[in-house]
């Protein structure tokens, strides 16, 4: 079974500074990975995914994340954040068609 | 332009009622799902269906039922025997390949179910 755990329920950065959102997958065949934002009583956007092609990936509103598969993570960053990005970031997991969400990273932006 | 979109947005639900939460599609894609989103704990798949006319059960299809008589269309109704309903429910879509697991899936904006 394929499964994703995000480190950390809430992120807190302030407006220009880094962020960095942890996501480790677990999965006993290659996986396909995703990122997903959700604002408040919305659906879920894609950000980017990852599907063994470049190990590096660039999504939509500057984001990206980098496949590192020595130690199982999928971490999305940005280098300069602001006060539009917070919201709730999820990371899934797919293979097979079975997709695999984590339980969530909340990003708090402060002026 | 082409999306996902559920109704209501909101809705309230007496003890014992059954209700239905609406799930239009127009993407063209084959693969339909239902999740239900509580705080902390991410999206749990409720059921999916990769076919007109089929559908299989996700990890929580326990007080649940759904339909898929259209492509376009995969609505869930929310039992009596779903005794804490109250949560956002996300339905999604997608292009269905086979095995090949990597089409993201599309969402719609929710709809929200309370207790009265």
């Amino acid at each position: 079974a394929q499964s994703v755990t995000q480190l950390g329920s809430h992120v807190s950065v302030s407006e220009g500074a880094l962020v960095l959102l942890r996501c480790n997958y677990s999965s006993s065949v290659p996986p396909y990975l995703f990122w997903y934002v959700q604002y408040p009583n919305q659906g879920l956007q894609l950000l980017l995914k990852y599907t063994s092609a470049a190990t590096l990936v660039k999504g939509i509103n500057g984001f990206e994340a980098e496949f590192k598969k020595s130690e199982t993570s999928f971490h999305l960053t940005k280098p300069s954040a602001h006060m539009s990005d917070a919201a709730e970031y999820f990371c899934a997991v797919s293979r097979f068609n079975d997709m695999r969400f984590g339980a969530g990273t909340r990003l708090t932006v402060k002026p | 332009d082409g999306g996902i979109t559920q109704s209501p947005k909101y809705l309230f639900r007496k003890e014992g009622q059954n209700v239905t939460l609406s799930c239009e599609q127009n993407l063209n894609h084959d693969a339909m799902y239902w999740y239900r989103q509580d705080p902390g704990q991410g999206l749990r798949l409720i059921y999916y269906s990769q076919i007109v006319n089929d559908f299989q059960k996700g990890d929580i299809a326990e007080g649940y039922s759904v339909s898929r008589e259209k492509k376009e269309s995969f609505p869930l109704t929310v039992t009596s025997a779903q005794k804490n309903p109250t949560a956002f429910y996300l339905c999604a879509s997608s292009i269905f390949r086979g095995q090949d697991g990597n089409q993201p899936q599309h969402f719609g904006d929710g709809t929200r179910l309370s207790i009265l």
